[in-house]
């Protein structure tokens, strides 16, 4: 099916484990995002990329790492999971537009308790 | 910080009524682009305007954008149940691919 699809989309951790929170759109959109949700905060960019191999810092970089090595492909991993990163996680991808971003996609949700 | 502010935080109306959101941003902008998000879901595009329109118009949706007051406005005419949902804007930037969400407004359409 075409869309965008993030697995796990319930998970639960405890604080200084790995995490990886996966990533696949099917429409070759060169970019794509992810973003974290919590109450208050609204959407706060993490990471995004323009390409395979093109990654950007976001508002809220830091404790995670991405990886672009396909263009359908954006993984998002927690190196040492804590708990203020117990959030709700979006990936999005778009097509450019107008030497911008036009509309986004979004995935369902990652929802990631840390323990 | 966000890039955009959405004013009400929530908002409470009868079904029927229209339903206004307001979005303030910081710096120059590409293009700016309203979204939904239905509780425990995704977020869905609405509606895009470009830095040189004013307004647009997409079915119950009104938006507009006065970029000498890096404002922008949501209009939800003759609002149904279904219009139950948060909205946010986002700000696309010139020469930058990244888009930048506001808090998000939250509509409850009472029927």
């Amino acid at each position: 099916d075409a869309g965008i699809t993030q697995s796990p989309r319930y998970k639960i951790t405890e604080t200084g484990r790995q995490v990886t929170l996966m990533c696949h759109q099917t429409w070759s959109h060169s970019y794509m995002f992810w973003y974290r949700q919590d109450l208050g905060h609204g959407l706060r960019l993490i990471y995004y990329s323009a390409a395979a191999d093109i990654t950007d810092k976001g508002e809220v970089p830091d404790g995670y790492v991405v990886s672009r090595s396909k263009t359908e492909n954006f993984p998002l991993t927690l190196e040492s999971a804590t708990r203020s990163q117990t959030s709700v996680y979006f990936c999005a991808s778009s097509e450019a537009f107008s030497g911008g971003t036009g509309e986004l996609f979004f995935g369902e949700g990652s929802r990631l308790t840390v323990l | 910080s966000q890039q955009g502010e959405e004013d009400p935080q929530a908002l409470s109306i009868q079904e029927g009524e229209n339903a206004t959101m307001n979005c303030s941003y910081k710096t120059s902008i590409n293009n700016l682009q309203w979204y939904r998000q239905n509780s425990g879901r995704g977020l869905v595009h609405l509606i895009l305007i470009r830095s040189n329109e004013r307004e647009k118009h997409s079915g119950r949706l009104r938006v507009t954008l006065d970029t000498s007051k890096k404002s922008s406005s949501l209009l939800i005419t003759a609002s149904r149940a279904a219009d139950t949902a948060s909205y946010f804007c986002a700000t696309g930037f010139i020469n930058d691919y990244k888009l930048s969400f506001g808090a998000g407004t939250t509509v409850t359409v009472r029927a």
